[in-house]
């Protein structure tokens, strides 16, 4: 069964530091990859996705994400964090359903917070 | 331009009330998902349904049903409200790789 690890609880950057949020899954196939977003009391939104192709991924917010299939990684990076990137960041790993459209099954989150 | 919305946003039910929570969409996503989201575990998905009048068990259905009668409503019911369901419950929709997420639902079983 596929699962999903973020070894990272809890992470404190500084404002303009560069970030890099670990993820390692366990999947038989080619897996599909996300990482969303969540601010406190709100839904999740989607940061960027990985298919096929080009392991390193470009997605929103100034985040990208470089999948390396001999460690079954899937990190997510950001250059220089904003304050306004703190939030709660859970990656995930979709199992196919059809063509289209997967089940995910998420990590446990790994919460960000940012000081001056 | 509503997107994904959740009805009620928090509610307390008693152990052993009933009651159904809302998921309606605007998009025309043929895909719906609910799932609980709980403390140091992540999301879990609870059913989903892959088109009108088709629904599917998740990683958590117990305790759980759905229905699916409407292409833009995907309703999840609880039938007798225990303390362990207490959780923020999400509702998806997808039309092709991603999901967009509602706001969620707080349910409180005391």
């Amino acid at each position: 069964a596929q699962s999903v690890t973020q070894p990272d609880i809890h992470i404190t950057v500084s404002e303009g530091a560069s970030l890099e949020l670990r993820c390692n899954y366990s999947y038989g196939a080619t897996p599909y990859l996300f990482w969303y977003v969540q601010s406190p009391g709100q839904g999740l939104q989607l940061l960027l996705k990985y298919f096929s192709g080009d392991t390193l991924v470009q997605g929103i917010k100034g985040f990208e994400a470089e999948f390396k299939r001999s460690q079954s990684s899937f990190n997510l990076r950001k250059p220089s964090v904003h304050w306004s990137d703190a939030a709660e960041y859970f990656c995930a790993v979709g199992t196919w359903i059809n063509f289209g459209n997967e089940k995910l099954t998420f990590g446990t989150g790994t919460r960000l917070t940012i000081i001056p | 331009n509503a997107g994904v919305t959740q009805t009620p946003k928090f509610r307390v039910l008693k152990t052993g009330q009933s009651m159904t929570l809302l998921c309606a969409q605007d998009m025309n996503h043929e895909y719906m998902y609910w799932y609980r989201q709980d403390p140091g575990m992540g999301l879990r998905l609870i059913h989903y349904s892959v088109g009108e009048g088709t629904t599917a068990k998740g990683e958590v259905p117990d305790g759980y049903n759905v229905s699916r009668l409407k292409k833009q409503n995907f309703l999840l019911g609880l039938e007798s409200a225990a303390p362990s369901q207490t959780s923020v419950y999400f509702c998806a929709s997808s039309p092709f790789h991603g999901y967009t997420f509602g706001s969620g639902t707080r349910l409180t079983v005391v």
